[in-house]
């Protein structure tokens, strides 16, 4: 199975400051990485896909992009309503693994 | 817009089964792949289960593999995940999400709405 890595699993941000969160694959997974935010009882929400696509509706706030087998989600000039856990998951191949995520405090 | 609503989750016995269901609309059912996926007390996101738009393509976590079934029906816009022999490391919120490509072989693709969950606790 391929491991997803994230780092930190948590920081903590006021508003306003940029926000840096990285997933490092075990192996090579191309570009088929996409980043995901929860907040506590509520659904996932998917944010960006193939490693750089910003999902519909997603604020520009919110950019992600790779570096072989690096991945990075940044958000800049963070928002209250962007306290949540972070996930990025690999889709290249089955089992379809996610990181362990990262809260953003 | 989309919804998917899950239901049947609750309280069973280790050994015991269930069975949940998520109700789609707003969408054409029939047109997309899709998913189970769970949180656990305290643990981050797992990939459970999917199944691609006409049931030709299923996959399953090791972790519940042979223990629960995944099946759709299109006609009624609904995905099911049966769930027997259940563990207590199988408490969790169990989610269902679409995914959309009609066709899952890999790479397959993320996971762009999903519902809010139903519980299922595994307790004696």
């Amino acid at each position: 199975d391929i491991q997803m890595t994230q780092s930190p699993s948590s920081l903590s941000a006021s508003v306003g400051d940029r926000v840096t969160i990285t997933c490092r694959a075990s192996q090579g997974i191309g570009i088929h990485l996409n980043w995901y935010q929860q907040k506590p009882g509520k659904a996932p929400r998917l944010l960006i896909y193939i490693s750089s696509s910003l999902q519909s509706g997603v604020p520009s706030r919110f950019s992600g992009s790779v570096s072989g087998t690096d991945f990075t989600l940044t958000i800049s000039n963070l928002q209250p309503e962007d306290f949540a856990t972070y996930y990025c998951q690999q889709t290249y191949t089955i089992p379809v693994t996610f990181g362990g995520g990262t809260t953003v405090e | 817009e989309v919804q998917l609503v899950e239901s049947g989750g609750g309280l069973v016995k280790p050994g015991g089964s269930l069975r949940l269901s998520c109700a789609a609309s707003g969408f054409t059912f029939s047109n997309y792949s899709m998913t189970w996926v769970r949180l656990a007390p305290g643990k981050g996101l797992e990939w459970v289960s999917s199944i691609s738009s006409v049931s030709v393509y299923i996959y399953y976590a090791d972790s519940v593999e042979s223990r629960f079934t995944i099946s759709r029906d299109n006609a009624e816009n609904s995905l099911y995940l049966r769930m027997d022999n259940l563990r207590v490391e199988d408490t969790a919120v169990y989610y269902c999400a679409r995914v959309p490509t009609r066709e899952l072989a890999p790479p397959t693709a993320q996971f762009d709405s999903w519902g809010q969950g139903t519980l299922v606790t595994v307790s004696s």
